[in-house]
């Protein structure tokens, strides 16, 4: 079946600092792929998308490319700000999966100033 | 344009007693979807409700159900509440057509303790 596999947190970085979550995922078919963050106590919002290989999602600074050849869709920032302390989630979803939306375990993001 | 809405946002219950919740989606989007999240289990997927169908189904007991109406809002009842149901129960609404290419969109949650 379809399947997400996210790097494990807590990440923990400095204002300013360059962020990587690792995403690769597992599906039949052509998924879409998303990253969605959760601030704490709200539920989820979704920060970019990307619909076919080699489409770049970006939003608020955030970027990530849409892999097929590595089956990934690693999120990143150039510069992260201490607004940016989340958790983040990495999901597909796919007609082959039912229109399931596959969520990663999430990232915890905490970034220091 | 409104969000997505639940209510309410927190509850308090004790065990063997039943719970429902409630989601408005956003105008327009005719599929709602039900998560259940934990720290041990992370997000998992309890159904999806689309023209007032059961589009979709995950894996969870018979004590989990729910309903939509022909307004697109939904319920979703849990039935002879277990310690392990307490979760943050999400709902996710989407257009419902062509959902390749559609982001859910959730709400808040509500936030359900069993005592």
């Amino acid at each position: 079946g379809n399947s997400v596999t996210q790097m494990e947190g807590p990440v923990t970085l400095s204002e300013e600092a360059f962020l990587t979550i690792n995403c690769t995922y597992t599906a039949t078919g052509y998924p879409s792929l998303f990253w969605y963050v959760q601030y704490p106590g709200e539920g989820l919002q979704l920060l970019l998308k990307a619909t076919k290989a080699d489409d770049k999602g970006s939003n608020k600074g955030f970027e990530a490319t849409y892999r097929k050849e590595t089956t990934s869709f690693h999120l990143e920032k150039g510069s992260v700000q201490v607004s940016d302390s989340a958790v983040y989630f990495c999901a597909l979803r796919s007609h082959t999966g039912g229109f399931k939306t596959i969520f990663g375990a999430g990232t915890r993001l905490f970034v220091k100033a | 344009k409104a969000g997505v809405t639940q209510t309410p946002r927190y509850l308090i219950k004790t065990r063997g007693q039943q719970v429902t919740l409630s989601c408005s989606p956003i105008s327009g989007h005719r599929s709602v979807s039900w998560y259940q999240q934990t720290p041990g289990q992370g997000l998992q997927f309890l159904f999806e409700y689309f023209s007032e169908t059961q589009r979709n189904k995950g894996n969870f007991p018979g004590r989990f159900s729910g309903r939509q109406f022909s307004n697109s809002r939904s319920e979703m009842n849990v039935s002879t509440l277990e310690l392990g149901d307490s979760a943050l129960y999400l709902c996710a609404s989407s257009l419902g057509t062509g959902e390749d290419n559609q982001p859910q969109h959730f709400g808040d949650g509500t936030r359900l303790s069993i005592l």
